[in-house]
């Protein structure tokens, strides 16, 4: 089994722009999909970027996703920064070896 | 409006049991892989199970193999995640969520605490 690991927190003022990273362990990054979601407190996790750069219908352009090869790793990251982004992001991708679905350990972004 | 309404959580003994069920509506239910996610408090999110949409195909995360079993009922759109031998490390919110090219839609999660 592979592991995502994500930075623990992340932060950066009103307007700017963040980066998010998730590192996967073994295996090439870009041998199943990487997809991010957002949990803000005391709620469900939504789905902001899917098949690693796809954003949902409603999700706003200002977040996007890439991969990282060279460091393999994909990331998220979020421009124009708004309070309301403040969350707690998970990656997610599918270990297609062993059929299970593998989540990083979340990442805290805080917008100042 | 898609909704996913999980219901069946409480407060339980080590060893008891629990069912979970995950009501789906405004999708067709039973085109869809679903899958049970968790989150111990304060915890980040950690995959459970899934079904495929003819429950032909089942997996589990290690640490609930053998404990848990998923189901589902398609004519009831209705989703199960059966929990036997609980111990105080399941304490945790279950979510359940559809499959599609991502876990699109989520529920918004049943609170499970197993306690002495």
């Amino acid at each position: 089994n592979f592991m995502l690991t994500q930075p623990h927190s992340v932060s950066g003022s009103p307007g700017k722009t963040v980066t998010i990273s998730c590192t996967r362990s073994s295996g090439n990054i870009a041998s199943t999909y990487v997809q991010w979601h957002q949990q803000r407190p005391g709620s469900a996790p939504t789905n902001v970027i899917y098949e690693d750069n796809r954003r949902p219908f409603g999700v706003p352009d200002r977040f996007s996703g890439s991969l990282v090869s060279s460091s393999n790793s994909a990331s998220l990251t979020i421009s124009g920064l708004k309070t309301e982004d403040e969350a707690d992001y998970y990656c997610q991708s599918y270990d297609n070896v062993n059929h299970l679905w593998v989540f990083g350990g979340g990442t805290k972004l805080t917008v100042l | 409006e898609v909704q996913l309404v999980e219901s069946g959580g409480g407060l339980v003994k080590p060893g008891a049991s629990l069912r979970l069920s995950c009501a789906v509506s405004g999708i067709t239910f039973g085109s869809y892989s679903m899958n049970w996610v968790r989150q111990a408090p304060g915890k980040g999110l950690e995959w459970v199970s899934s079904i495929s949409a003819s429950s032909s195909n089942i997996y589990y995360g290690d640490s609930v193999k053998g404990r848990f079993t998923v189901s589902r009922d398609n004519a009831k759109s209705l989703l199960y995640l059966q929990m036997h031998s609980l111990r105080a490390e399941d304490t945790a919110v279950y979510y359940c969520a559809r499959e599609l090219l991502s876990f699109d839609y989520w529920g918004q999660g049943t609170l499970v605490t197993v306690s002495s």
